[in-house]
């Protein structure tokens, strides 16, 4: 059974650039929740899909998007990159919507330039 | 306004003592609990839960302590050994979204 993967692990963006980052939800997942940790602070909730739908969003701007596939891979997208994005982005993967334990991925080092 | 706090950005502690690791929540509908670990380079790793119905869960050398009149969680670790050295993360679910709100931290340093 593998655990969440996600890639790539480091990115560096230019401000106003677009980045797609990608994550593979543990075997049997079909809930992903994508959280953006800064320096300093715990992991902010961003959004989460379930079975390829969007269940929820926190405080984030329209720019954070997101897809869920058919294999409940997930996809983060990022538009017009700001200063204030540099973060670890990371993805957890549940075995179900209410599920109580997320298993999270290594998560993605992006830094805005 | 954070929902989840965690007010000692730091804890240091000898091996074999016990790690008492403290969490504050300010949101009544949340319905569990829930402890991270996390290593540098690494993402969290999912420690120990506790549901709100509860006042007590245990798991080998973790044990998670819930204080509901209090809003106040607490992790022990008996006895700390060095591999516990990490940052930790209370993180409570709300019942509504389904999401996780963590709190701020805790490096705990267990030394020799």
């Amino acid at each position: 059974e593998t655990g969440v993967t996600q890639s790539p692990t480091h990115l560096i963006k230019t401000r106003g650039q677009q980045v797609t980052l990608r994550c593979s939800s543990q075997s049997g997942h079909n809930t992903v929740s994508w959280y953006q940790q800064a320096l300093g602070q715990g992991p902010q909730f961003i959004f989460q899909y379930y079975r390829e739908e969007e269940n929820g969003r926190g405080n984030f701007p329209p720019r954070f998007s997101g897809l869920q596939f058919p294999n409940y891979s997930s996809e983060l997208n990022v538009n017009a990159l700001e200063l204030d994005d540099s973060a670890l982005y990371l993805c957890a993967s549940s075995l179900d919507w209410g599920y109580t334990e997320a298993f999270f991925g290594q998560g993605t080092r992006l830094t805005v330039v | 306004d954070q929902q989840v706090k965690q007010n000692s950005p730091s804890l240091s502690v000898q091996e074999g003592r016990i790690s008492i690791l403290n969490c504050d929540y300010t949101n009544s509908m949340f319905d569990y609990f829930l402890w991270y670990k996390k290593y540098p380079a690494e993402g969290p790793t999912f420690l120990i839960s506790i549901s709100s119905i509860k006042d007590k869960n245990e798991d080998g050398r973790f044990t998670v302590f819930l204080n509901k009149s209090a809003k106040h969680l607490s992790l022990h670790i008996v006895p700390s050994q060095p591999g516990d050295s990490a940052v930790y993360f209370c993180a409570a679910k709300d019942t509504n979204t389904d999401k996780l709100i963590f709190g701020t931290g805790t490096r705990l340093q267990v030394f020799p």
